[in-house]
């Protein structure tokens, strides 16, 4: 089956730092990549789509500024909390779209916890 | 807004079949109806789709109603490791010069008990 890795699994920063999370599909051609944020017992929130070479969609709500996405090939987009705040931990699931296994539709990351201290 | 309603919880005995629902009568005709579950702090995975017709997999059965304004996932033998969040998506299509989304709603915690 299609396989999309995450990169750190878990990060801890402090208040004002940036990290910076990866998404890989590691066997299929990412035509589009989405991120989505999950707080603690609720559902997943999209945050912005990605589409290969072009700037990202954020949704409404989601600031361009502090969630800086980057789609540089088919198999890889990186997403950047900037001057991170505690208020930002949450956990962080990427998900990638397209044709693998003969079914189009997307396939998710296993997530990134980020908790800022 | 999702435009699918779940049951916010589900009890299942380890063997038996689990049947979630789910209502989508506001679905358009051109609109797929979409399964994913989420185990406990991890992405979630991809289960099964479909149109109108009923759909099997390795996974599960969905079965869609005639007119399309529900469906049912169907686990025929629930393990312990079934135990996660269900979630029931319409796909919305893609606008123009847009991308394809999912809007995931609440979901069903299905808990498997032994």
């Amino acid at each position: 089956g299609a396989v999309v890795s995450q990169h750190p699994s878990r990060v801890i920063c402090k208040s004002g730092t940036s990290v910076k999370i990866e998404c890989r599909s590691l066997d299929f051609q990412a035509t589009t990549m989405f991120w989505y944020r999950q707080f603690p017992k609720k559902s997943l929130m999209l945050m912005a789509t990605s589409n290969e070479g072009s700037k990202a969609t954020y949704e409404q709500g989601v600031e361009k500024d502090k969630f800086l996405i980057n789609h540089a090939s088919l198999t890889l987009s990186t997403l950047t909390v900037t001057s991170a705040h505690p208020e930002d931990s949450s956990f962080y699931i990427c998900s990638a779209s397209g044709l693998a296994g003969g079914r189009d539709t997307q396939y998710f990351g296993p997530g990134t916890r980020l908790t800022v201290l | 807004d999702a435009k699918t309603t779940q049951p916010p919880s589900m009890d299942c005995a380890e063997g038996r079949a689990a049947n979630l629902p789910c209502n989508h009568s506001t679905i358009s005709g051109n609109e797929y109806v979409y399964w994913y579950r989420q185990i406990h702090s991890q992405g979630p995975q991809y289960i099964i789709h479909g149109l109108k017709n009923n759909e099997t997999n390795e996974m599960a059965s969905l079965i869609i109603t005639e007119d399309r304004k529900s469906s049912t996932l169907i686990l025929p033998h629930a393990t312990l490791r079934d135990t996660a969040v269900y979630y029931c998506i319409v796909r919305v299509l893609p606008t123009q010069g847009g991308s394809e989304k999912l809007v995931f709603g609440k979901g069903t915690k299905l808990t498997v008990n032994p």
